[in-house]
């Protein structure tokens, strides 16, 4: 079966430090990998998406960046971190299928002080 | 463009009572949609999906919801609610067509009382 791991679960930071989350799936090829921000109290935004290896959309412009060198294996980064860039990230992934779902990890707390 | 309007952003229910979580979406195409339920600081976990077969879509924990389009409706109800119900739920629309695109809603926070 397909799992999906995202880490660290939390995180604190200070303003102006780098930013690297991790988030890897397996049991499944070529999944189309997504990157979200839920902000507190609030639904959730989709920040980049990807298809394949190296291939990436954003969705909103940000101080975020996204990269995806392998297959199953998905980064979100930034070079400086902003108190905006607070939040809980998501991570998921979907087959190709467009009747699919996407199927989500269990998050990254991010706290910027 | 689509959107989803969950209708309450809080429901409180007593233990062993029925549960409907309420939502009205706008497409313009046929959508796909869907349920989620996130516990605290956890991911989104899929409870059911309608993808244009049946109406009546039954999902995990004894949950179901119905597609009714001429009211633009797929609330999610379930006939006795139980103390582990208690999360947030979101309702989510895909577009037909789009593999990528979700639109969620801003979710239903469901306390079950006992």
């Amino acid at each position: 079966s397909q799992t999906i791991h995202q880490w660290p679960a939390t995180l604190v930071q200070p303003v102006g430090s780098p930013l690297s989350l991790e988030c890897t799936v397996e049991g499944t090829s070529n999944p189309n990998l997504y990157w979200y921000r839920q902000a507190a109290g609030r639904g959730l935004q989709l920040l980049f998406y990807s298809v394949g290896i190296g291939q990436i959309s954003s969705e909103v412009p940000q101080n975020l960046s996204a990269s995806r060198p392998q297959d199953r294996q998905f980064i979100l980064s930034s070079k400086k971190l902003l108190l905006s860039d607070s939040g809980f990230y998501l991570c998921a992934w979907s087959t190709g299928g467009l009747d699919q779902p996407q199927h989500f990890g269990d998050g990254t707390r991010l706290s910027i002080l | 463009a689509q959107s989803v309007t969950q209708l309450d952003s809080h429901v409180s229910v007593s233990e062993g009572t029925p549960v409907l979580l309420r939502c009205n979406y706008s497409s313009s195409y046929s959508p796909s949609l869907f349920w989620y339920v996130q516990h605290p600081n956890k991911g989104l976990q899929l409870l059911l999906k309608y993808t244009s077969a049946a109406t009546l879509v039954k999902g995990i924990n004894g949950f179901e919801a119905e597609f009714k389009k001429s009211e633009t409706s797929f609330h999610l109800t379930k006939p006795s609610a139980h103390m582990s119900d208690a999360a947030e739920y979101f309702c989510v629309v895909r577009p037909s067509g789009s593999a990528r695109q979700l639109t969620f809603g801003s979710g239903t926070q469901l306390t079950v009382l006992p």
